[in-house]
């Protein structure tokens, strides 16, 4: 069955340190995956995806994610951090099925950004 | 293009009482969604449907009601609205196409307190 889990609930980090925000996750067949990040008091919105091709991919805001087949994981990086990075962070698989796409939502990672 | 919006941005009713939810997207989606978001427990779909008169339940339908007359409005409804119904409420789109993996666009959240 399709699972994703997000090993950290809250991830705090120093502003200009690098972060890793690590996602696993479960299927039988091809998926396809995400990022998304969501500010306080905001919807959710595209960080960036993982459709074919090249198994590092990059998003806005100078995040990066590498797919890792063997060991089904997708976890988010950027290299150093804002205070304006605080917000928390969606994993997302998605799969066809018949009909369409069967997309499953990690529980988040809250980053949190010190001075 | 406003992309995905939704009406109201909050709420607040008292047990019993019946309200709806309102979702507009202006992208010509097929896919619309509605999810809720507790702490901790990420988003867990509520209802879905793949285009303009289908619907079909999600992960957590118990207690809502949908309805897709139009393409681009998805409508969801609380029939007797209950305390455990209190919530941060998403609405979603999404184009059926392979290419694109299912990149879900959201909107703003409704905000909805059962008291």
């Amino acid at each position: 069955a399709q699972s994703v889990t997000q090993l950290d609930s809250q991830v705090p980090v120093f502003e200009e340190a690098p972060v890793e925000l690590r996602c696993n996750y479960s299927s039988s067949v091809s998926v396809y995956l995400f990022w998304y990040v969501q500010y306080p008091n905001q919807g959710l919105q595209l960080l960036l995806k993982y459709l074919s091709g090249s198994t590092l991919v990059k998003g806005i805001n100078g995040f990066e994610a590498e797919f890792n087949k063997s060991q089904t994981s997708f976890h988010l990086r950027k290299p150093s951090v804002h205070i304006s990075d605080t917000a928390e962070y969606f994993c997302a698989v998605s799969e066809i099925v018949a009909g369409g796409f069967k997309t499953i939502f990690g529980a988040g990672t809250r980053l949190f950004v010190k001075a | 293009n406003a992309g995905v919006t939704q009406t109201p941005k909050f709420r607040v009713l008292k047990t019993g009482q019946s309200m709806t939810l309102l979702c507009a997207q202006d992208m010509n989606h097929e896919y619309m969604y509605w999810y809720r978001q507790d702490p901790g427990m990420g988003l867990r779909l509520i209802h879905y449907s793949v285009g303009e008169g289908t619907t079909a339940k999600g992960e957590v339908p118990d207690g809502y009601n949908v309805s897709r007359l139009k393409k681009q409005n998805f409508l969801l409804g609380l029939e007797s609205a209950a305390p455990s119904q209190t919530s941060v409420y998403f609405c979603a789109s999404s184009y059926w196409g392979g290419p694109t993996g299912d990149t879900q666009y959201f909107g703003p959240g409704t905000r909805l307190t059962v008291l």
